[in-house]
């Protein structure tokens, strides 16, 4: 069956420039997620939504960026105006259950969109 | 202070050994998650467990709650399980979201 798909998978930004990623989850999957894992780090945490909510954006860097999933499915993440130190892979996971559920829910991982800012 | 510590960063191997890949991590957890990524960046999960001993084939993970430790075995090890290896844990009554550590670099060389 189909995963999390990312496109695109990779994006070369000239300073400034916006961008704008697309996830599409597994179909039915509550729950969605944005990591930004930097070269040689583990990724971190940037926004989640339950359904079409954002229920935390935290982990968003700056103001320039932004995530949608408006009808609770395919999500959009945008950075404006995009910076060097944006560059990274950008992962977006989803999973089934509720968040709340006891142990936790396995998360699917998507391929990544490697953004390249110049 | 990382919340989730892994060791060894950087791990090689000879095809056969047995390897052994540590997490340690200081807040509460829901779950712990071993994952595994291929150069062109995709995660593939392999694990999640809150307690005991699971084992998949050759992998085998471990946890110990009491004393917030992980272990990601592999036996008889093969160059195609040359990747990186991510601990990563859900924090208890959180939302889901992980918590990773900067992951192991395996190579295993035949």
């Amino acid at each position: 069956g189909a995963g999390v798909s990312q496109s695109p998978r990779y994006k070369v930004a000239k300073r400034g420039q916006d961008v704008a990623l697309r996830c599409d989850p597994i179909s039915g999957h509550v729950s969605l997620f944005w990591y930004q894992q930097a070269l040689g780090q583990g990724p971190e945490f940037l926004t989640y939504f339950q359904n079409e909510a954002q229920l935390d954006k935290s982990g968003l860097p700056s103001d320039r960026f932004f995530a949608e999933r408006p009808e609770g499915s395919v999500s959009t993440l945008k950075i404006q105006r995009t910076q060097q130190e944006d560059s990274a892979v950008y992962l977006c996971a989803s999973s089934l259950a509720h968040p709340l559920a006891i142990l936790g829910n396995e998360q699917f991982f998507g391929p990544g969109t490697r953004l390249t800012v110049l | 202070k990382n919340e989730v510590e892994q060791s060894p960063q950087n791990l090689t191997a000879q095809e056969g050994e047995f390897i052994t890949i540590n997490c340690s991590y200081s807040v509460g957890i829901s779950a712990l998650h071993w994952l595994q990524q291929h150069p062109g960046g995709g995660i593939v999960s392999l694990f999640m467990l809150s307690s005991g001993k699971k084992k998949h084939g050759r992998l085998i993970a471990t946890i110990n709650i009491q004393e917030k430790h992980s272990s990601l075995h592999i036996t008889a090890s093969h160059p195609r399980d040359s990747a990186v290896y991510i601990c990563a844990v859900g924090e208890g009554g959180s939302q889901g979201n992980l918590i990773f550590g900067k992951g192991t670099k395996l190579s295993v060389k035949p």
